[in-house]
């Protein structure tokens, strides 16, 4: 079956360390990986995307890697700040096949601590 | 920075009525877009929008959804006969044209702030 995975667990750290977030998927094969952060009550706003032939991405204090043998991405904010709090959604799309939809996951929640 | 704009924020309505959502997407964009989000769980894709027509739906897009671009401004999401399982947050977004090359990022979404449909 086609799954997508972030860690349900919120993610706790302290001011100033790096957050390393993860999105693992089975039996997708997308063009593009993207990153969207969600305030509560807010809708989802794109950070980064990456696509299928990069290895690496980055902007500012994001980064952004994409394994597509082992179906993983990574997702690091560096210098992690309190406003930085908020869940962050991993989202496949679009498709080989021109689509463009989105599948999302249903995110981690990041918590930093001042 | 534009944005794409919902109302309203909030929308009560009883079952079996028809409620109508509305959006405003970024002006020079050209692929829109409708996702919803029940409380707790993932954002899903319900539809895209393209040259005037559905170009995609989801399983959850059915017979008493239909989507509309009355204009040249707004973007319109219509229930036909709400359904307590209706109740979620209904995002629109959109999306540039895809041809602004490699490193224009024209394939990310903009989202609007919501539209949190209660039925009753």
């Amino acid at each position: 079956s086609q799954k997508i995975e972030q860690n349900s667990e919120a993610l706790n750290i302290q001011e100033g360390k790096t957050a390393t977030l993860t999105c693992n998927y089975t039996n997708y094969s997308p063009a593009y990986l993207q990153w969207y952060r969600q305030d509560p009550g807010r809708g989802p706003v794109f950070l980064l995307l990456i696509r299928e032939n990069e290895k690496e991405k980055r902007k500012e204090r994001l980064k952004v890697t994409f394994d597509t043998t082992l179906k993983q991405s990574l997702f690091h904010i560096t210098a992690s700040q309190p406003a930085d709090s908020a869940t962050y959604l991993c989202a496949l799309g679009p498709w080989m096949d021109s689509s463009y939809k989105l599948i999302f996951g249903s995110g981690t929640r990041l918590l930093v601590r001042p | 920075e534009p944005e794409v704009t919902q109302t309203p924020s909030h929308q009560v309505t009883q079952m079996g009525q028809e409620v109508i959502l509305r959006c405003v997407p970024i002006s020079n964009h050209l692929y829109f877009y409708w996702y919803r989000q029940i409380l707790g769980q993932k954002v899903e894709f319900l539809v895209s929008f393209y040259n005037n027509e559905i170009s995609e739906k989801s399983e959850i897009f059915d017979d008493q959804f239909s989507v509309e671009r009355p204009d040249g401004s707004n973007f319109t999401l219509k229930i036909r006969s709400t359904k307590l399982e209706d109740s979620a947050m209904y995002f629109c977004a959109s999306s540039d044209d895809g041809r602004g090359g490699p490193e224009m990022e024209n394939e990310k979404l903009f989202f609007g702030s919501g539209t949190q449909l209660s039925v009753l």
